[in-house]
């Protein structure tokens, strides 16, 4: 069965450090791959999603990218976070229009 | 291209009372339609999908929505609701090729004993 694999659980990070959130998935390959932001009563955000390796779409100009180094590895970086860049980060990956998501990272900038 | 508006950011109801969550979309092509159920602190999870086969869904949990292609709705119901159904719930419209659902902002479901 597939899996989806997200950490860390929670974050606090100064304002100006980087940031790295990796997300795999096992059981499948050349999945698609999504990640989101919920930022407190704002619903979800659609930050980057991939259909394959090396292939990112950007949904929102933002201090954020992504990388997907392996097929079945997407992670989420920014060389120096903002305090805007707060809020509950999802992973999640497709199969027959269905989205599987992680269980998130809680990321405060302080 | 598509949009989701789900009415009522709060909905409250008694323990045992119908649940009833509304959605209203908007799609350029035949929609693929979702619930989605979110815990404190917690991913999201599948409740639902349409996809053309059938207008009544039935999911998990005792959940069920109906779509209604004239009114361009698809909302969200159960009979009696449970303490346990507390949570945020997101409707969601997709479209084929490359995947990309949009959600409604969520709807926090409160139930009272």
């Amino acid at each position: 069965s597939q899996t989806i694999h997200q950490w860390p659980a929670t974050l606090v990070q100064p304002v100006g450090s980087p940031l790295s959130l990796e997300c795999t998935v096992e059981g499948t390959s050349n999945p698609n791959l999504y990640w989101y932001r919920q930022a407190a009563g704002r619903g979800l955000q659609l930050l980057f999603y991939s259909v394959g390796i090396g292939q990112i779409s950007s949904e929102v100009p933002q201090n954020l990218s992504a990388s997907r180094p392996q097929d079945r590895q997407f992670i989420l970086s920014s060389k120096k976070l903002l305090l805007s860049d707060s809020g509950f980060y999802l992973c999640a990956w497709a199969v027959e229009e269905k989205l599987f998501f992680g269980s998130g990272t809680q990321l405060s900038v302080l | 291209a598509q949009s989701v508006t789900q009415l009522g950011s709060h909905v409250s109801v008694s323990e045992g009372a119908l649940v009833l969550l509304r959605c209203n979309y908007s799609s350029s092509v035949p929609p693929y339609l979702f619930w989605y159920v979110q815990y404190p602190n917690q991913g999201l999870q599948l409740l639902l999908k349409y996809t053309s086969a059938a207008t009544l869904v039935k999911g998990i949990n005792g959940f069920e929505a109906e779509f209604k292609k004239s009114e361009t709705s698809f909302h969200l119901t159960k009979p009696s609701a449970h303490m346990s159904d507390a949570a945020e719930y997101f409707c969601a419209v997709g479209s084929g090729g490359s995947y990309i659902p949009t959600f409604g902002r969520g709807t926090s479901l409160i139930v009272h004993p």
